[in-house]
């Protein structure tokens, strides 16, 4: 089993729409949960970090970890074609051990 | 502003070629990765340095090798490229004690096709 499981999509929504992207992950002591975007040809960047359970909001983001269901889950809200990207899920284990969903392809169309 | 630089975006290299991908970091950050991208699996770690000339193995080392020289330098060698090594190479780099916001700094990545 992997650790980090995250549907693939890819994800077609239309402008001003809600987003749910969502992962599951496998150890119940994660306690570090990240999101990352990645647009077409370039790397990774961190778009939100959740510490243990509960809400993080930021602007139109809002990142979410229920631990009792080992799920973790980002919405954007008002979607725009700016977050047209690849959205991958990350829970760091030990410090420095990285475990990456595969990404969901998201798709924002005017 | 932060940046880690790859220095090559694409490369085609035939079977058998030693290939270089180097990255480079100005931010001081102690801890540099290197990652590979192929889609539906995800990035997956292949080595990591903590320290100049220090290195760790990550998931898939089979088939590459690190240098770290320098604390800014972050070398990934692929001895003698194989076709299953072509893929999406990604450099990241993060500060010692940053466990604050989880964040991994990336490259644009390495795009390497192995003919």
């Amino acid at each position: 089993q992997k650790e980090v499981e995250q549907d693939p999509g890819p994800l077609s929504v239309p402008e001003g729409a809600i987003v749910s992207l969502n992962c599951t992950y496998s150890n119940s002591a994660f306690q570090y949960f990240m999101w990352y975007r990645q647009y077409s040809r370039k790397g990774p960047e961190l778009l939100m970090y959740t510490y243990s359970s509960g809400n993080k909001e930021d602007g139109r983001f809002t990142a979410q970890v229920d631990k009792s269901s080992k799920y973790i889950s980002l919405f954007i809200r008002d979607s725009q074609p700016s977050d047209s990207a690849t959205y991958l899920c990350a829970i760091e284990n030990n410090f420095n051990k990285f475990y990456f969903g595969s990404g969901t392809k998201l798709n924002v169309k005017p | 502003d932060v940046k880690v630089t790859q220095s090559s975006r694409y490369l085609v290299k035939r079977t058998g070629e030693k290939v270089f991908l180097e990255c480079v970091q100005d931010m001081d950050h102690e801890n540099m990765f290197w990652y590979r991208q192929d889609p539906g699996l995800g990035l997956r770690l292949i080595y990591f340095s903590y320290d100049v000339k220090m290195k760790e193995k990550g998931d898939i080392p089979e088939g590459y090798s690190v240098s770290r020289e320098k604390k800014e330098r972050f070398s990934l060698i692929l001895e003698s490229a194989s076709t299953n090594q072509t893929s999406m190479y990604l450099c990241a780099s993060r500060e010692l004690a940053d466990r604050n916001t989880g964040e991994l700094f990336f490259g644009e990545g390495s795009r390497l096709t192995v003919l």
